[in-house]
């Protein structure tokens, strides 16, 4: 199992970025996946989740209609879309598996991508 | 939201000591409860879930306990790769991570 990102980098407030996270190992369209970000102030945060096929898809408050979650089963890919980006929004951000044993956890998580937004 | 408190936010042993580290939930979350060790620049590994089941591979010396709002993970035999940042997370309303509990090398 192997969670490949990319897309992370250096952006101005109030512009976008887009992060991707390659699948490759297991039966990516059979799985939720997540978004997690982790700064040196807050810690671990949830960002938001899309099921297996994409129907469902859910944010955390501070990232609602700013951020968008979406997959592509066919390439075996995740896309973290994130606009209108303000300096709190700077992290390292990862995606991550979801599986469901007894209840749901994240097994496999990417390498982590460092978004930076600054003037 | 629910909110989660491990205490302590640090703690320092040697190798061979048994540690323990508490995480409390804001409100009830049975056991929907996992914990994760991250070491400096690596993404969070899953050595937990729901409170008290050890995911695959992962070492016997690790346990975890609690229901409800208080949890406990233990390590039993410190080994120096144990040495690391652990983070309990709820799945009981959506996902929230606990602060972080950093063990270092006394």
């Amino acid at each position: 199992v192997q969670l490949v990102q990319s897309g992370g980098g250096v952006v101005q407030p109030g512009r976008s970025l887009r992060l991707s996270c390659a699948a490759s190992g297991f039966a990516f369209g059979d799985h939720a996946m997540h978004w997690v970000r982790q700064t040196p102030g807050k810690g671990l945060e949830w960002v938001g989740l899309i099921s297996y096929e994409g129907g469902d898809v859910f944010y955390a408050d501070y990232v609602k209609g700013r951020f968008t979650i979406s997959r592509d089963n066919s390439e075996n890919t995740l896309h973290l879309q994130m606009n209108d980006l303000r300096p709190e929004d700077t992290a390292v951000y990862y995606c991550a598996r979801e599986v469901i044993i007894i209840i749901s956890a994240f097994d496999y998580w990417g390498q982590g991508a460092l978004v930076t937004v600054s003037s | 939201d629910i909110q989660m408190t491990q205490s302590p936010s640090s703690l320092s042993a040697s190798v061979g000591d048994r540690v323990t580290i508490t995480c409390r939930a804001s409100q009830s979350i049975s056991t929907y409860l996992n914990w994760y060790q991250q070491k400096p620049g690596k993404a969070p590994k899953l050595l937990i879930y729901a409170a008290s089941t050890l995911q695959s591979g992962v070492p016997s010396r690790f346990s975890g306990s609690g229901s409800g709002t208080d949890f406990t993970l233990t390590i039993n035999g410190l080994q120096p790769e144990d040495f690391a940042t652990y983070y309990c997370q709820q799945k009981y309303s959506m996902y929230t991570f606990g602060q972080g509990t950093k063990l270092e090398i006394k």
